[in-house]
């Protein structure tokens, strides 16, 4: 996981409290994403970004947003968390593929746990 | 929806032996990409394949791309207890950056 971090590792938290998950690299790639994961379902694109102040909507959007205003830094918000927002959360980080012989390989972060109570 | 589906979702199997899983996905690629993630960690990237490749190898590790069927294979040879550890495939779309991970498989190896 070097090279990129994600804090909080774990967290517990109650139904309508905001709660922002943060993800910071040292690699200066220019992609950004957040996963969720969760038994059953694999992992699933949530948003990702392309750029600083350059986002886009993955598969399962709803209920989140982001925000990346240096190229290290992608925040993960959840305004009002739900306890289906209960998971296990993901950042990675790529060059992107057409920087990169079209191949868009991610580094994955160590995971942050959320349970929303 | 999921773009790929791996099966078994589950493998058991006895160390020295080969674990086979396989990948199925639906639109057009560019790559086939294999991930690992060992229990409580982050994915790791093993091994990409190219729409243009059918087989390609590291170390102990086999990947096929058949285009046609939509659909790859991760071979691991002579398995070891410490590649215990859920496998993902990975594809991205017709080029896309967004990759699309499947559910996995979690494979077990027995001592």
């Amino acid at each position: 996981d070097a090279g990129i971090t994600q804090s909080p590792r774990h967290k517990v938290t109650e139904t309508g409290t905001p709660v922002t998950l943060r993800c910071h690299q040292t690699e200066n790639h220019r992609y950004m994403y957040w996963y969720r994961q969760d038994p059953g379902h694999g992992l699933r694109l949530i948003h990702y970004s392309y750029g600083v102040k350059d986002t886009d909507k993955g598969e399962v959007s709803d209920g989140y947003s982001v925000s990346r205003s240096k190229t290290e830094d992608f925040l993960l918000t959840l305004e009002s968390a739900t306890s289906s927002q209960t998971s296990v959360y993901f950042c990675a980080i790529s060059e992107g593929g057409r920087m990169n012989t079209g191949a868009n390989v991610l580094t994955f972060g160590a995971g942050s746990r959320l349970t929303v109570l | 929806s999921q773009q790929g589906e791996e099966d078994p979702q589950a493998l058991s199997i006895q160390e020295g032996e080969n674990a086979t899983m396989n990948c199925s996905y639906k639109t057009s690629i560019n790559n086939l990409q294999w991930y690992r993630q060992n229990s409580g960690r982050g994915l790791v990237h093993l091994i990409l394949i190219r729409s243009n490749e059918r087989e390609k190898h590291s170390g102990r590790l086999r990947v096929t791309l058949d285009t046609s069927k939509k659909s790859s294979s991760l071979l691991i040879t002579a398995s070891r207890a410490a590649d215990t550890a859920s496998y993902f495939c990975a594809t991205d779309r017709g080029g896309s950056e967004k990759l699309v991970f499947g559910k996995g498989t979690k494979l077990t190896v027995n001592p």
